[in-house]
């Protein structure tokens, strides 16, 4: 079963415009939300995180959103860059469970030039 | 700024041996969690210490043990390797103190490969 979706195996944008990577949840006891880079032979990246008191997060050109009552997040990527290039993971985790995060399968983002 | 370090980066290991993978976590970071990430397929939870503990358990075969050690450092172990364990191990480290507690920093990875 698997508790965070994203449904787009893929993206891609053009230099300059803006990213929108989606993630959903099914798990209502989530309350934290991450988003992780990741390149290949590479372990994933810290990019910015939400918590589900808050409905957004705006780190530089990264922002992200929470729908709670939708279970739904978005990373919003303005202007993106070919430098962005690589898949982005979307994970949740609850508190009480330790910390341990449940990842989605993530989408690969490309940035054309 | 030190990051997560793993050893080895690659390992290959035939059918029935053993093999053991280090990480060493941020210092002053006091929680390790370890995750499998098969091909292409998202990163799956196996198992987490803190503070030398362990604190929760996934999806981590009998076949695999873990332990944190007083340097905080933890080592995966894991015997009768079967074809199906062949993926990428990463290794993330935390701090349980501040706001942040649940922001985890990965390592590079150590690919495993069973043949």
């Amino acid at each position: 079963d698997q508790q965070v979706k994203q449904n787009s195996p893929s993206l891609s944008v053009q230099e300059g415009r803006i990213s929108i990577l989606n993630c959903d949840y099914t798990n209502s006891m989530f309350d934290y939300f991450l988003w992780y880079k990741k390149y290949p032979a590479e372990g994933p990246t810290f990019l910015i995180s939400i918590s589900s008191i808050k409905d957004k997060n705006e780190d530089g050109r990264f922002t992200v959103f929470l729908n709670k009552s939708a279970k739904h997040l978005s990373l919003h990527i303005v202007p993106s860059q070919p430098g962005d290039s690589a898949v982005y993971f979307c994970a949740a985790s609850e508190y009480n469970q330790g910390g341990k995060l449940i990842f989605g399968q993530g989408t690969e983002l490309s940035v054309k030039p | 700024a030190a990051g997560v370090i793993q050893s080895p980066r690659h390992l290959i290991k035939e059918k029935r041996e053993t093999a053991t993978l280090k990480c060493y976590p941020i210092p002053r970071h006091d929680t390790v969690y370890w995750y499998q990430q098969g091909p292409g397929q998202d990163p799956q939870f196996l198992i987490s210490f803190y503070e030398k503990m362990q604190s929760d358990k996934g999806s981590i075969p009998d076949r695999f043990s873990a332990q944190q050690f007083s340097d905080y450092h933890s080592e995966l172990n894991m015997s009768s390797l079967e074809l199906g364990d062949s993926a990428l191990y990463f290794c993330a480290s935390s701090s349980s103190s501040g706001r942040a507690y649940n922001e985890q920093f990965f390592g590079p990875g150590t690919r495993l490969t069973v043949l």
